[in-house]
């Protein structure tokens, strides 16, 4: 199975700043998922990363507030712009692991943001 | 339109029985996947189980069982001889593919495990 890590762990910033999380993945994968799951709350994807091509945002999430870049096959990083207390939650990235006939996805550790 | 749902915000379960935490999806899709995390008080997304809608048998792994109803659209988890360490959130999520041929997991709300010694 791919292990995932994620740098940093957790973090406090201040309103107005940006913060790049990293994610490392120890094998080569096709398709790269960032999250976010906000305090209480369930996931919600923010945006698919694939090596070589712009990362496609959903409905809500914006490339100027949440860049993301992919530049080779196992990393991959996503910052949070102009931060505010709303963007305050945990943010996951996450790689599917295709070893047929099993079909699984994983989840990093997660960084925990705290904006004041 | 919610995709997934996760009816049971919280349930409660006595050490050693079984429980079920149900969900249900909705998708116009031939081809799609269903699958089942836990999530500790750490924070972590603990994968458990995946079901494949072409897939005729349930899937299991370990005292992990998912009941798969294609006709009612439901993929319920079962855990069985529930441990302490099976307190937890449960997260059901469904992955269907996209418009340009990627793919995305959608999750349901989750329901809150508390295993009672």
């Amino acid at each position: 199975s791919a292990v995932i890590s994620q740098k940093p762990s957790r973090d406090i910033c201040q309103r107005g700043t940006s913060l790049t999380i990293q994610c490392q993945v120890d094998s080569q994968v096709t398709m790269m998922f960032w999250y976010r799951q906000q305090p209480g709350q369930s996931l919600t994807l923010i945006a698919t990363a694939n090596q070589g091509s712009e990362a496609t945002y959903e409905s809500g999430f914006v490339i100027d507030k949440f860049p993301i870049s992919r530049p080779n096959l196992t990393f991959s990083t996503l910052t949070v712009s102009n931060m505010s207390p709303e963007d305050s939650s945990i943010y996951l990235c996450s790689v599917e692991d295709l070893d047929p006939p099993r079909v699984t996805q994983y989840f990093g550790p997660g960084t925990r943001l705290l904006v004041l | 339109a919610q995709k997934i749902t996760q009816t049971q915000p919280g349930m409660f379960v006595q050490e050693k029985e079984a429980v079920t935490l149900d969900c249900t999806y909705d998708t116009s899709d031939q081809s799609y996947g269903l699958f089942w995390y836990k999530q500790p008080s750490s924070g972590e997304m603990i994968f458990l189980i995946y079901q494949g809608s072409y897939d005729e048998q349930n899937a299991t792994e370990g005292r992990y069982s998912l009941n798969f109803q294609k006709a009612r659209k439901s993929a319920n988890l079962v855990i069985s001889a529930s441990q302490l360490g099976d307190s937890a959130m449960y997260f059901c999520a469904m992955r269907e593919f996209t418009d340009n041929n990627d793919y995305k997991l959608s999750f349901g709300a989750g329901t809150t495990v508390t295993v009672r010694a």
